[in-house]
């Protein structure tokens, strides 16, 4: 089975840090996504990448970047991290051919 | 944006009972899945139906689409306490890159 490692299972931080969320695949997958969760609003979207060094936006951008500088790794960055922002991060990739998503166990992160 | 929605919100029965929950979307799509999340974990992946396909089974799991209501069904026969969880239904909207779009989930409770 694929393996999709999230480095934090709670991360507390505070307004205007600087925080990484670290996501690793086992199976050399090109494509890899971070979604946010929130109560209500499901899963959105933020980033995603279909390789190495390349990236698109998802649906909520804004606040975020990521970088993904290995195939195994994609990392999600909060420049200067906001109260709103609290929330369960979550990483996944993606089977060839078989269409569906693998998902780390989720980060939940508390900006304070 | 959101593009799937799920009905009920939330949704308690007695185990052994069966379980039928809602998902309708917006636009049309390639293929609709459906994932369970176990409370504060990450999504796991149940069935995914296609597009040009009206009925799916799969163990105690039954999935039905409607593509001229933009809708589909999730049943879950002879409920067990381990059933209960979050699901979500998600839909892929064919542009190739394999980028899902959630809906905001069931929560289901099954009474022992």
């Amino acid at each position: 089975d694929v393996k999709v490692t999230q480095s934090s299972r709670y991360l507390v931080k505070r307004t205007g840090e600087k925080v990484f969320l670290e996501c690793v695949q086992d199976m050399d997958h090109e494509n890899m996504f971070w979604y946010r969760q929130d109560p209500g609003l499901g899963l959105r979207l933020i980033y995603f990448s279909y390789d190495v060094k390349m990236k698109e936006k998802g649906d909520i951008p804004e606040g975020y970047s990521v970088s993904r500088e290995k195939k195994e790794r994609f990392s999600l960055i909060l420049e200067s991290a906001s109260t709103n922002q609290t929330s369960m991060y979550l990483c996944a990739t993606i089977l060839p051919g078989v269409e569906k998503l693998f998902f780390g166990s989720g980060t939940q992160l508390s900006v304070l | 944006s959101q593009q799937g929605e799920e009905d009920p919100q939330a949704l308690s029965i007695q185990e052994g009972e069966n379980a039928t929950m809602n998902c309708s979307y917006k636009t049309s799509i390639n293929n609709l899945q459906w994932y369970r999340q176990n409370s504060g974990r990450g999504l796991v992946h149940l069935i995914l139906i296609r597009s040009n396909e009206r009925e799916k089974h799969s163990g105690r799991l039954r999935v039905t689409l409607d593509t001229s209501k933009k809708s589909s069904s999730l049943l879950i026969t002879a409920s067990r306490a381990a059933d209960t969880a979050s699901y979500f239904c998600a839909t892929d909207r064919g542009f190739g890159n394999e980028k899902l779009t959630f809906g905001t989930g069931t929560r289901l409770t099954i009474i022992p």
